[in-house]
């Protein structure tokens, strides 16, 4: 069956260091990735996608790699804050175009 | 800049009670969607609609329906209210073919049923 995961402990970084979350995947073959960051008690807001034929992207301090091989997006925020503090969902087009399937998230804690 | 509405942050109902959630998005998009979110298991898709009277079920519609009159407006239906329906809702919203294909979500419905 199709899957999405990522990892549900919550990951806790230093101020200044680079986050990086996971985002594996199993019998997909997504035309792209999304990566989400939401809030507590807010509605999730878009990132970055990625395309099946991009190896990265990049936006301000985010980065996301998607390695089809090895069915593995990862997503880097570098020089990281406090305000970056938040759970992040990975998203993977399938099943018909518009829709859209949703890892369970992680939560990124990072402290002063 | 864009938006989208739900009617109802949050909402207490009992159980076998009617309840529509209500969501509405002013950026013309064709695609709506309503998740569900609860923990451990992430967001799970109710139902989604393409077009004006346009439905189709998602991963979970069971205990369910939708309505789509207007394309700004995309209702959620508990046709008879259950515990295990206590969630948060959320809609979003897209149109395909802009180009990012990036969700546009509202800020949820808190719902619970006693």
């Amino acid at each position: 069956s199709q899957k999405i995961e990522q990892n549900s402990e919550a990951l806790n970084i230093q101020e200044g260091k680079t986050a990086t979350l996971t985002c594996n995947y199993t019998n997909y073959s997504p035309a792209y990735l999304q990566w989400y960051r939401q809030d507590p008690g807010r509605g999730p807001v878009f990132l970055l996608l990625i395309r099946e034929n991009e190896k990265e992207k990049r936006k301000e301090r985010l980065k996301v790699t998607f390695d089809t091989t090895l069915k593995q997006s990862l997503f880097h925020i570098t020089a990281s804050q406090p305000a970056d503090s938040a759970t992040y969902l990975c998203a993977l087009v399938g099943g018909g175009g518009n829709k859209l399937t949703f890892g369970t998230g992680t939560q990124l804690k990072v402290e002063l | 800049d864009v938006k989208v509405t739900q009617s109802s942050r949050y909402l207490v109902k009992r159980t076998g009670e009617k309840v529509f959630l209500e969501c509405v998005q002013d950026m013309d998009h064709e695609n709506m969607f309503w998740y569900r979110q609860d923990p451990g298991l992430g967001l799970r898709l109710i139902y989604f609609s393409y077009d004006v009277k346009m439905k189709e079920k998602g991963d979970i519609p069971e205990g369910y329906s939708v309505s789509r009159e207007k394309k700004e407006r995309f209702s959620l239906i508990l046709e008879s209210a259950s515990t295990n329906q206590t969630s948060m809702y959320l809609c979003a919203s897209y149109s395909p073919g802009a180009g990012v294909d990036e969700q546009f979500f509202g800020p949820g419905t808190r719902l619970t049923v006693l």
